[in-house]
């Protein structure tokens, strides 16, 4: 049974360009949660994709979006990129139910130059 | 009231001793509370977890002790293992399952 993958595992972009990351979580799991982990922080939650919505979002711009796919799996896109956005980002699943704790992925290391 | 305060930032220990991490929260919502460990270049896997209606939770040689009214928990990893040097980060989750993080706590362990 796979865990959560990611891909891809590292990235670099230019300021100003635009960068798509992808997600496919846990076997049985429909929840997708996206995390930004800067060097020496903790992760910050960015938004959560249930039933193909955006079901919550953290205090992140509108640069940052997300989308679901029917097979639960789910896309990051950050557009018009900031140094600041340089990070490691994160998905994680859940089953539905709000009871059941977020299991993660690897994550993608976007570095923005 | 989001944030949840974790402590210390870095902790040496010496093979088979006792790594103790704590946290503090503000926001009475959180209703779970899960430790992750973190080693460099991978992404935080679950440790160990615990919900408010209960004082203390051990799974082998981790423990969660939670303290409602206090608003504080900690995490004691006994017979601490240089293979147990890692990040360690507490969370808080409210409902629908969105977690708010520690600051993260890097543990070394001398052999």
């Amino acid at each position: 049974d796979a865990g959560v993958t990611q891909s891809p595992t590292h990235l670099i972009k230019t300021r100003g360009q635009q960068v798509t990351l992808r997600c496919s979580p846990k076997s049985g799991h429909d929840t997708v949660s996206w995390y930004q982990q800067a060097l020496g922080q903790g992760p910050q939650f960015i938004f959560q994709y249930y039933e193909e919505e955006e079901r919550q979002r953290g205090n992140f711009p509108d640069r940052f979006s997300g989308h679901q796919f029917p097979n639960y799996s789910s896309e990051l896109n950050v557009n018009a990129l900031l140094l600041g956005d340089s990070a490691l980002y994160l998905c994680a699943s859940s089953p539905g139910s709000a009871q059941e704790t977020q299991y993660f992925g690897p994550g993608t290391r976007l570095l923005v130059l | 009231q989001q944030q949840v305060k974790q402590s210390p930032q870095s902790l040496i220990v010496q093979k088979g001793g006792i790594s103790i991490i704590n946290c503090a929260y503000e926001n009475t919502a959180f209703d779970y509370f899960p430790w992750y460990q973190q080693f460099p270049g991978k992404g935080p896997a679950l440790l160990i977890a615990i919900r408010p209606d209960v004082s203390e939770k051990k799974e082998g040689r981790f423990t969660i002790s939670f303290n409602k009214s206090a608003k504080q928990f900690s995490l004691h990893i006994m017979d601490s293992q240089p293979g147990d040097s890692a990040t360690y980060f507490c969370a808080a989750r409210t409902s629908g399952s969105r977690l708010t993080f520690g600051e993260g706590t890097q543990l070394t362990v001398n052999p």
